[in-house]
């Protein structure tokens, strides 16, 4: 079956140590997402791309970095610049210019301070 | 720009009785508007979306949401929930451009006590 995969699902981070988290999709997708959810303030975009080798910051992008060498793949790493990284990070893809599809997303990463 | 109000944090309701998910959305273009779910540790999985047409939207699992442009509304219903409709859930508005920039609320916790 098609999806999003995301690992690891746990995750932890030292003080001052850079971290990447993965999103692999086999949905043939052209646009991949990054959002941060914290409870009680809903999804916040993080980063996001339409297309190989492009990307776009969103709302909250300080902190974080992003590659997308492939169409399948999306890594999201959070830098030592992030003061606050704690939190549950969703990926997403879709298909974007066809109005109105619906986002799929992986099952999250939950990162937490060491 | 567009932003979506979810008026409820939490909603207990007893099983078998009706619940509405309260969501108002503001926009200045035309929209699509959408319900995620949410289990815990999990992503979001697409509930139900308008479009255009019917302005009733129906899920398989006995959800339905009313577009109400007037109101600017997109309220969330089940005339009687079950134990297994515990989760989150998130409204969610679209533009039509092509990028389709995605704005979601803080979400609404739904209890079902039996």
């Amino acid at each position: 079956d098609g999806g999003i995969t995301q690992s690891p699902k746990y995750l932890f981070r030292k003080e001052g140590q850079n971290v990447t988290l993965s999103c692999e999709q086999n949905l043939n997708h052209d646009a991949m997402y990054w959002y941060r959810q914290d409870p009680g303030q809903g999804l916040r975009l993080i980063y996001y791309s339409q297309i190989v080798n492009d990307f776009q910051k969103g709302d909250i992008a300080e902190g974080y970095s992003v590659s997308r060498e492939k169409k399948e793949s999306f890594p999201l790493t959070v830098t030592s610049a992030q003061k606050n990284p704690t939190a549950f990070y969703l990926c997403a893809s879709t298909t974007p210019g066809q109005g109105g599809q619906p986002q799929h997303f992986g099952d999250g990463t939950r990162l937490s301070i060491l | 720009a567009q932003s979506v109000t979810q008026l409820d944090s939490q909603v207990p309701v007893f099983e078998e009785a009706p619940v509405e998910l309260r969501c108002n959305y503001s926009s200045s273009v035309s929209v699509y508007l959408f319900w995620y779910v949410q289990y815990p540790n999990q992503g979001l999985q697409l509930l139900l979306k308008y479009l255009s047409g019917s302005t009733l939207v129906e899920s398989i699992n006995g959800f339905e949401a009313e577009f109400n442009k007037s109101q600017t509304s997109f309220h969330l219903r089940k005339p009687s929930v079950h134990i297994s409709d515990t989760a989150e859930y998130f409204c969610a508005v679209s533009d039509s451009g092509g990028y389709q920039k995605v704005t979601f609320g803080i979400g609404t916790k739904l209890q079902v006590i039996p």
